[in-house]
């Protein structure tokens, strides 16, 4: 099985802020990458698959990059309905599996 | 536009079982895998199961964690999935989602979730 690994736990930013969040693989993935991200009380929005492709209607804020075991979601400017948890999601082989997570909040 | 319902949850005892539906409407239902995720309470995200399209057989895979406890099917004439949850612990309190990527355009999408509280 692969292990997804996040970092950090926590982030505390401000608005405005160029944010960089790191997801590790345990073992090669390729591109099989998915960023979620999740508010309090909804599911998951689905932000980038590809480890680099932007989902309909993602601002271009957000992108991500990366291959094999590390990847990144970086988002350039924070905006206020940005502030949430961020989860990658490996889709290489079963079981798919999701990294902790990294929350976001406001500092 | 794409609907995911999800049914079924609510308060059971250690050992007890529940039957989860997913029903999808605004898509090509028999073409889709249909997976399960949930998230305990404070929790992060937990793949849990899918379920395959007539295509590739109906085969379903699951997780570790239920394995042998949790069974998939379908109804392509219902557009919709269940998850049959047996054996459930406290540890199986969550709330779950199903959840349908539509390969064609790339797009993910969730059910608003049903939540499963298991407590005696």
């Amino acid at each position: 099985e692969v292990v997804m690994t996040q970092s950090p736990a926590t982030l505390s930013v401000s608005p405005g802020e160029r944010v960089t969040l790191s997801c590790r693989a345990s073992q090669s993935i390729g591109n099989k990458l998915i960023w979620y991200q999740q508010k309090p009380g909804q599911a998951p929005r689905f932000l980038i698959y590809g480890a680099s492709t932007r989902a309909t209607g993602i601002p271009d804020r957000f992108s991500g990059s990366g291959s094999g075991t590390e990847f990144t979601l970086t988002i350039s400017s924070l905006q206020s309905e940005d502030f949430a948890v961020y989860y990658c999601l490996h889709y290489i082989n079963w079981p798919f599996t999701f990294g902790p997570g990294t929350k976001v909040d406001i500092k | 536009e794409v609907q995911l319902v999800e049914s079924g949850g609510g308060l059971v005892q250690p050992g007890g079982s529940l039957r989860l539906s997913c029903a999808a409407s605004g898509l090509t239902f028999t073409d889709q895998y249909v997976s399960w995720v949930r998230q305990a309470p404070g929790k992060g995200l937990e793949w849990l199961a899918r379920i395959a399209n007539k295509a590739n057989s109906y085969t379903a895979q699951y997780a570790a964690s239920v394995r042998g406890r949790f069974t998939l099917s379908r109804d392509d004439s219902q557009n919709s999935v269940f998850l049959q949850l047996n054996g459930l612990t406290t540890e199986d309190t969550a709330v779950y989602y199903c959840r349908i990527f539509v390969s064609t355009h790339a797009n993910d999408y969730w059910g608003q979730g049903a939540l499963v509280t298991v407590s005696s």
